[in-house]
């Protein structure tokens, strides 16, 4: 499956976070998303074989990286309290297979700016 | 752009009891639509999807939801809750071409009770 990590992380205003997802084997297409608590989930960016193949409503300091091996990272820049939120990852096989439509989400990284 | 509007923000319901979730969606363009869960504390499951075809999908645990084009609406029932249903429920759609980018719903918070 799709393994985030880490589960849970506190940081300050204007500090930089890393959060890695581990997509789906053989899942070349992966996406991020933000979910702030009692809201759905909002896109953030999408990556197609280590290239940004769409993004949502977010600033650049929002960027992200796909790598050969599987695995991604969302990076966000100047922290600000209102990027607390819960942040999801989830890979699928579009591109080679066709679209399936379906994403695998994995469990999410929690992270509260203080 | 696409928008999705879930009706009810929360759904009590007792146990055995017929539910449905409402969710209308936006589009100017073919799109697909989606049901998600969450679980407290979880990441999203999907639950049952529409791509194209028959409008009337049906998932492995007694849900279905019907795809009504003319209503632009999407809404998931069950013929009888159990307690275990209880979880947050995300309509999402994507456009049938292009990045898929999920576009989610506030979410419906399904409470049943015994």
């Amino acid at each position: 499956g799709v393994t985030q990590s880490p589960t849970h992380l506190i940081k300050t205003r204007g500090q930089q976070v890393t959060l890695r997802c581990s997509s789906q084997s053989g899942h070349n297409t992966v996406s991020w998303y933000q979910q702030a608590l009692g809201q759905g989930p909002q896109f953030i960016f999408q990556y197609y074989r280590e290239e940004e193949n769409g993004r949502g409503n977010f600033p650049p300091r929002f960027s992200g990286l796909q790598f050969p091996n599987d695995s991604s990272e969302l990076n966000v820049n100047a922290l600000e309290l209102d990027d607390s939120a819960l942040y999801l990852c989830a890979s699928t096989t579009a591109g080679t297979r066709g679209r399936t439509g379906e994403l695998f989400f994995g469990e999410g990284s929690r992270l509260t700016v203080l | 752009a696409q928008s999705v509007t879930q009706l009810d923000s929360q759904v009590p319901v007792f146990e055995e009891a017929p539910v449905e979730l409402r969710c209308n969606y936006s589009s100017s363009v073919s799109v697909y639509l989606f049901w998600y869960v969450q679980y407290p504390n979880q990441g999203l499951q999907l639950l049952l999807k529409y791509l194209s075809g028959s409008t009337l999908v049906k998932s492995i645990n007694g849900f279905e939801a019907e795809f009504n084009k003319s209503q632009t609406s999407f809404h998931l029932r069950k013929p009888s809750v159990h307690i275990s249903d209880t979880a947050e429920y995300f309509c999402a759609v994507s456009e049938a071409q292009g990045a898929q980018k999920l576009v989610f719903g506030q979410g419906t918070r399904l409470t049943i009770n015994p």
